[in-house]
């Protein structure tokens, strides 16, 4: 039963610290996302690449926020000073895009970050 | 504008009856398609059903289905015969196919509580 594992799935840490959050999407899938969920913002796209390549990162704040893939097995994602406005449930999915093909995001465990 | 509106915060059901949750959407594509997740209290994002704009049949995933109205912009989603075990959030969201944008605009979901 493949999944996408998120790694850690939790986190509290203090204001200024470096944070980083590591995603394993499904292997053979080619594009990962990258959202975040507060109560007040609801679900918003930070960033998602194909084939590894950022495609949008329009949505996360440059100067603290950034998002990598490495490799094809893992993406990661950044925070660094973290700020309590970061706290947040940090979700990656992934999915295989194939055209205008429809297709699923499969979405990780999440992490639910608590910066203080 | 919004691109996905739902517009019950919250719905009550009794077990076994039917219940449909609201999703009206906004886009300029003529490609696009929709999804509905499920969000326990557990936290994690379990994709539902999907219906992709040109699809002229509503999807149906066992007890769930989708009742598309292209001309109103809606996809309104049917839970039939419900269960203690459907008591979550749910989310609709698009994803918009002519704009090469491929991630998720979710709505601000509902809250689904099934009463015995």
């Amino acid at each position: 039963d493949a999944r996408v594992t998120q790694t850690p799935r939790h986190k509290v840490t203090e204001m200024g610290q470096e944070v980083t959050m590591r995603c394993q999407p499904i292997l053979g899938h080619n594009t990962v996302f990258w959202y975040r969920q507060t109560m007040m913002q609801g679900l918003e796209l930070l960033a998602y690449f194909r084939n590894r390549a950022p495609l949008d990162d329009s949505g996360m704040p440059k100067d603290r926020f950034s998002a990598e893939m490495p490799d094809a097995t893992l993406a990661t994602l950044k925070i660094q000073p973290s700020e309590p406005r970061d706290s947040a449930v940090y979700f990656c999915a992934s999915g295989l895009v194939l055209g205008q093909s429809p297709y699923e995001q499969y979405f990780g465990p999440g992490t639910r970050l608590t910066v203080t | 504008a919004q691109k996905i509106t739902q517009t019950q915060p919250g719905m009550f059901v009794q077990e076994k009856e039917a219940v449909t949750l609201d999703c009206t959407y906004d886009t300029s594509d003529q490609s696009y398609g929709l999804f509905w997740y499920k969000q326990p209290s557990s936290g994690e994002m379990i994709f539902l059903i999907y219906q992709g704009s040109y699809d002229e049949q509503n999807a149906t995933e066992g007890r769930y289905s989708l009742n598309f109205q292209k001309a109103r912009k809606s996809a309104n989603l049917v839970i039939s015969a419900s269960q203690l075990g459907d008591s979550a959030m749910y989310f609709c969201a698009m994803r918009e196919g002519d704009t090469g944008r491929r991630a998720l605009t979710f709505g601000s979901g509902t809250r689904l509580q099934v009463q015995p």
